[in-house]
């Protein structure tokens, strides 16, 4: 079946540092993909949506200009902390569609970030 | 706003044991119901879904039944196995489309031997 492949698995990292996680879609095209996260014991928040060859849309809340999202090809979304601080320590997902509905809908494993 | 509420794990059970996760949620419409599994080290996969009230979504043993006057999506499976062990999330959507999931915290699930 399809595969939706993200990196790292968990990262840790100073304060002020940028982060960047990669989603890629190993065997099909995605040209949308969506990225969560998730604060200990919250519900998985959908944070933005990325778009291949445009700007990523940001849900309600989501600062554009800390989570940096670039969608440069059919395959490979990256997710980019900028300036993390302790409070950005959380878990990240990303998914990709295959078609419109929920059953072609294939998630990465997640990263696990921690600011120090 | 619209909110899916699971029950807080861990959830430890024995191999055979019987299972139920529950699972309630919160909307202004009429939603679809979803339950999502990931394994250890994979990404989340579809487990079973309902569309409308009083369906029964199932799939490797697991059943929901979607039920409108409580609310409720609760997973039950009958003999858990120690493959099942896995973290599993409810979720729903109003639109239909993939971009507005909801999904609940996530509950831990551990089998033993």
């Amino acid at each position: 079946g399809a595969v939706v492949s993200q990196h790292p698995s968990r990262v840790i990292c100073k304060s002020g540092t940028s982060v960047k996680i990669e989603c890629r879609s190993l065997d099909f095209q995605a040209t949308t993909m969506f990225w969560y996260r998730q604060f200990p014991k919250q519900s998985l928040m959908l944070m933005a949506t990325s778009n291949e060859g445009s700007k990523a849309t940001y849900e309600q809340g989501v600062e554009k200009d800390k989570f940096l999202i670039n969608h440069a090809s059919l395959t490979l979304s990256t997710l980019t902390v900028t300036s993390a601080h302790p409070e950005d320590s959380s878990f990240y997902i990303c998914s990709a569609p295959i078609g419109s509905t929920n059953e072609k809908l294939f998630f990465g494993s997640g990263t696990q970030l921690s600011v120090l | 706003g619209d909110s899916v509420t699971q029950m807080e794990g861990p959830v430890t059970l024995s191999e055979e044991a019987f299972l139920t996760i529950n699972c309630t949620y919160t909307a202004t419409g009429y939603p679809s119901l979803f339950w999502y599994v990931q394994y250890p080290g994979e990404g989340l996969q579809l487990l079973l879904k309902a569309t409308k009230a009083d369906d029964k979504g199932s799939n490797k043993g697991f059943e929901a039944t979607y039920r409108k006057e409580t609310t409720s999506f609760h997973l039950e499976k009958g003999s858990v196995q120690v493959s099942d062990s896995a973290v599993y999330f409810c979720a729903l959507t109003l639109s239909g489309g993939y971009n507005k999931l909801i999904f609940g915290a996530g509950t831990r699930l551990a089998v033993h031997p």
